[in-house]
């Protein structure tokens, strides 16, 4: 079966970055396109961007151009979302969510993993 | 960017009731490339419908999906306790994918 598996909960300072990863198994790992997506405290979900793991080719919503970095490790099937230059509004799970569609076509969110919790703090 | 807008905000009601969700989109989302997930408290976010009314694996029939073009509806027929929680519809139809801000449905 798809899963998932997410690293664990980071505690970093203003100013700091931070590298979260996303192991998956019970599939091919370069066939599903994988999307980051992001939720603060008691917030709504909030998508940050897609990256193919076959060619590591990737593409970010506007709002995090310049300070996310998705990267992907095929040899361990491995997904990695890097976010920089943190501030106390980082502060949220983040959520690896593997695509349904295998290939370029649109999809939707069909397996997620269990979330990573981020706290940026001083 | 498609801007989901979801109504209520907050419903409340009993199990074994009727709960009806909806979801309006500010531009038409082409082919229904909408779905709706359910976030239960410290849970990832679980995928109940997608393509606007198929039901995803291991999702139970009191769930459905309809609606075209910028307005959708989720109808749970007879809330179980573990449908209290909170609904998220998303279009992935262009980029980016974007949620609506989520119902919550609590118990009365």
């Amino acid at each position: 079966q798809v899963q998932l598996v997410q690293s664990g909960a980071e505690v970093k300072k203003p100013g700091a970055s931070v590298k979260v990863s996303c192991k998956a198994s019970g599939y091919t790992f370069t066939s599903y396109y994988m999307h980051w997506v992001r939720q603060a405290p008691g917030q709504g979900l909030e998508w940050m961007g897609i990256i193919n793991p076959s060619g590591g080719s990737t593409s970010y919503t506007q709002k995090f151009q310049g300070r996310v970095t998705m990267t992907r490790d095929t040899s361990t099937s491995t997904v990695y979302m890097e976010l920089s230059s943190l501030r106390s509004e980082d502060t949220a799970f983040y959520y690896c969510a593997r695509d349904s569609c295998g290939g370029d076509c649109p999809g939707y969110f069909q397996h997620w993993g269990q979330g990573t919790l981020v706290t940026v703090s001083s | 960017e498609i801007v989901l807008t979801q109504s209520p905000g907050t419903l409340s009601l009993s199990p074994g009731e009727r709960a009806t969700l909806s979801c309006r989109a500010s531009q038409s989302v082409s082919s229904s490339y909408l779905a709706w997930y359910r976030q239960k408290p410290g849970q990832a976010p679980r995928l109940l419908i997608y393509g606007a009314s198929s039901r995803a694996t291991g999702i139970p029939d009191r769930f459905s999906g309809s609606g075209s073009g910028t307005d959708f509806t989720l109808t749970i027929s007879r809330l179980e306790p573990e449908d209290f929680a909170v609904y998220y519809c998303q279009q992935y139809a262009i980029s980016p994918w974007t949620f609506g801000q989520g119902t919550k449905v609590e118990i009365k």
